[in-house]
């Protein structure tokens, strides 16, 4: 079974300042890691995805997470948040195959002008 | 880039009353998905459909919850006898198969259960 914790329901940074957005997750295999992102009123759109390989994964719009099995972690970042970068940032896990995406509770980001 | 299209985008529904939500995958994608959002919450597995049945599904998708292909590129949620708990944002998800592929899901259809 997995599950996801995001630590900080709502964040807020400065416009130009560094984002970090916690991730944590839990599974019984080795798993599949993705930031979602939801704008108000609209859809999931995948901002970036760990399944094999490097585990330092580039997504749009400048973002990045790293997987660090150690930790158990897969924090989402941006160096320069920007206005825009303002939603709700889902992560989600799954095993490896075929399955559902368990999702955590969601972190709201804010940008302050 | 193709995409995951739902119909209708909100759907206003006397309690009790059956819906149907309909979803159109992206076309050479094999599994597909529905998840709900209720408000303020988190996003939440309903059940999963391959080869034209049912893969997994989540404890909340009881007798009152059916899925349905019934055509090639159609692929519907219906709930028998709503309640008011069912209003939430109900989200479909496709993806190719290959098991390194995400998910991708449409805009959602937000149900109010009257």
């Amino acid at each position: 079974a997995q599950s996801v914790t995001q630590l900080g329901s709502h964040v807020s940074v400065s416009e130009g300042a560094l984002v970090l957005l916690r991730c944590n997750y839990s599974s019984s295999v080795p798993p599949y890691l993705f930031w979602y992102v939801q704008y108000p009123n609209q859809g999931l759109q995948l901002l970036l995805k760990y399944t094999t390989g490097a585990t330092l994964v580039k997504g749009i719009n400048g973002f990045e997470a790293e997987f660090k099995k150690s930790e158990t972690s897969f924090h989402l970042t941006k160096p320069s948040a920007h206005m825009s970068d303002a939603a709700e940032y889902f992560c989600a896990v799954k095993g490896r195959g075929n399955e559902k995406l368990t999702f955590g509770t969601g972190t709201r980001l804010t940008i302050i002008p | 880039e193709p995409e995951v299209t739902q119909t209708p985008s909100h759907q206003v529904t006397q309690m009790g009353q059956e819906v149907i939500l309909r979803c159109v995958p992206i076309s050479n994608h094999l599994y597909f998905y529905w998840y709900r959002q209720i408000l303020g919450q988190k996003v939440e597995f309903l059940v999963s459909f391959y080869n034209n049945e049912i893969s997994e599904k989540s404890e909340i998708f009881d007798d009152q919850f059916s899925v349905e292909r019934p055509d090639g590129s159609n692929f519907t949620l219906k709930i028998r006898s709503t309640k008011l708990e069912d209003s939430a944002m109900y989200f479909c998800a496709s993806s190719s198969g290959t098991v390194n592929q995400p998910q991708h899901f449409g805009d959602g259809t937000r149900l109010s259960i009257l």
